[in-house]
């Protein structure tokens, strides 16, 4: 009974390709996002996703595209892969009445 | 937007001394102020969290106070133990609910030493 789930857990890749991340919640929260971990540990915000729709995108190349296709899901599409994309990306998702944020197990890409 | 500072990055204690870490936060309007414990390879899971109207939270060994006009909130861990080491992060957020996202500090790595 997973709360947040993502898919794949370690993803190696090749400059240029084009990958994508799934991300599955059952908890009922409203609100999804993506955060980024690089290698000095820092967690930063990518998107945040409210009820399908776009609430946060920060400064993330537009190479990164994010779709939620229900308030349940959170797919993180990234297209001509880089070797500074290389990172843990994680999913999370926080309940409407509050902001605790719940994290799914992470993603590590390495872009070689 | 908001920015959060933390400090130390790392930190090294004996078993059964306590720990503190310290973050402070730009955006006045920040409102709750939430710590992660993230353990080698696993997801960040919350430990202990404080909001904007609260001075101080305790539970068992983990305690977080908030002083909202300094702008800087604070993590104690007293008696650590070996399963304390991980990397503790602190963050803040502000905005209305369904629009908000943590904006976390840059980490402290803590080792208890046995």
């Amino acid at each position: 009974d997973t709360a947040v789930s993502q898919t794949p857990k370690y993803l190696v890749t090749q400059m240029g390709n084009d990958k994508s991340i799934k991300c599955e919640q059952n908890l009922g929260h409203d609100t999804m996002y993506w955060y980024k971990q690089d290698s000095k540990k820092f967690l930063k915000i990518m998107f945040s996703y409210n009820n399908k729709e776009l609430i946060i995108n920060e400064t993330v190349p537009n190479r990164f595209s994010p779709k939620s296709p229900d308030k349940a899901h959170l797919n993180l599409h990234i297209n001509s892969l880089e070797l500074g994309d290389s990172a843990v990306y994680f999913c999370a998702s926080s309940p409407p009445w509050d902001t605790e944020a719940f994290f799914g197990q992470g993603t590590r890409l390495t872009v070689v | 937007g908001e920015n959060v500072e933390q400090h130390p990055s790392t930190l090294s204690v004996q078993e059964g001394d306590s720990a503190v870490i310290k973050c402070t936060y730009s955006d006045s309007a920040s409102n709750y102020f939430p710590w992660y414990k993230q353990e080698l390879g696993k997801r960040p899971q919350l430990i202990i969290d404080i909001r904007s109207n609260v001075g101080e939270k305790k539970d068992q060994r983990i305690a977080v106070t908030l002083n909202k006009t300094a702008k800087h909130f604070s993590l104690h861990i007293t008696e650590t133990q070996p399963e304390d080491s991980a990397v503790y992060f602190c963050a803040a957020t502000a905005g209305d609910t369904g629009r908000r996202a943590l904006t976390f500090g840059s980490g402290t790595r803590l080792q208890v030493q046995p």
